[in-house]
């Protein structure tokens, strides 16, 4: 079975503090995603990657940025957390667009 | 941007009940996948369609391109089964992912 694996399931930090969340998957995928989930929104995009050291932007990656220096691995990084970052983060994985999409638990994010 | 539209956005039945929760869609997708999110959030891959139906145990999905609606089935209803569906349209030319997310459908059984 697939395996995306999160890092961090819950973390509370401080306002300005740099946070990293971590995930790896274990199958070879190409593509790997970060999305954030609030009440009301549904998912939205915030990286996305489809090599090692390519991104993309999502629809919201303003306050983030991301690192994937080997394949597995994908890292979103919060430069200076702001308590408007508070959420749950997603990370996700798939072969590519068209194929079975695979998720990690999840990070719940706390800012205060 | 494309949107995806999920009704209800809240759903309780009593275990047994034959549940049908819907997504309607825009023009011009590849594909739509049906996902299953627990409370405590890990997100589960149900089924990717791209026409016609599939069939998983007691969960069935289907899709109509021409009406650009699918609908998601739970057949003989379970509390385990409660949980957030969420469904995802792929669209042709889309952005990064391709992806874009219903708010999901809230759905409760009752022992």
């Amino acid at each position: 079975d697939v395996k995306v694996t999160q890092s961090s399931r819950y973390l509370v930090k401080r306002t300005g503090e740099k946070v990293f969340l971590e995930c790896v998957q274990d199958m070879d995928h190409e593509n790997m995603f970060w999305y954030r989930q609030d009440p009301g929104l549904g998912l939205r995009l915030i990286y996305f990657s489809y090599d090692v050291k390519m991104k993309e932007k999502g629809d919201i990656p303003e306050g983030y940025s991301v690192s994937r220096e080997k394949k597995e691995r994908f890292s979103l990084i919060l430069e200076s957390a702001s308590t408007n970052q508070t959420s749950m983060y997603l990370c996700a994985s798939s072969w590519g667009q068209g194929y079975t999409i695979y998720f990690g638990e999840g990070s719940w994010l706390t800012v205060v | 941007k494309n949107e995806v539209e999920q009704s209800p956005q809240n759903l309780t039945a009593q275990e047994g009940e034959f549940i049908t929760i819907n997504c309607s869609y825009s023009v011009g997708i590849s594909a739509l996948h049906w996902l299953q999110q627990h409370p405590g959030g890990g997100i589960v891959s149900l089924f990717m369609l791209s026409s016609g139906k599939k069939k998983h145990g007691r969960l069935i999905a289907t899709i109509n391109i021409q009406e650009k609606h699918s609908s998601l089935h739970i057949t003989a209803s379970h509390p385990r089964d409660s949980a957030v569906y969420i469904c995802a349209a792929l669209y042709s030319g889309g952005g990064a992912d391709g992806l874009t997310f219903g708010k999901g459908t809230h759905l409760i059984i009752q022992p």
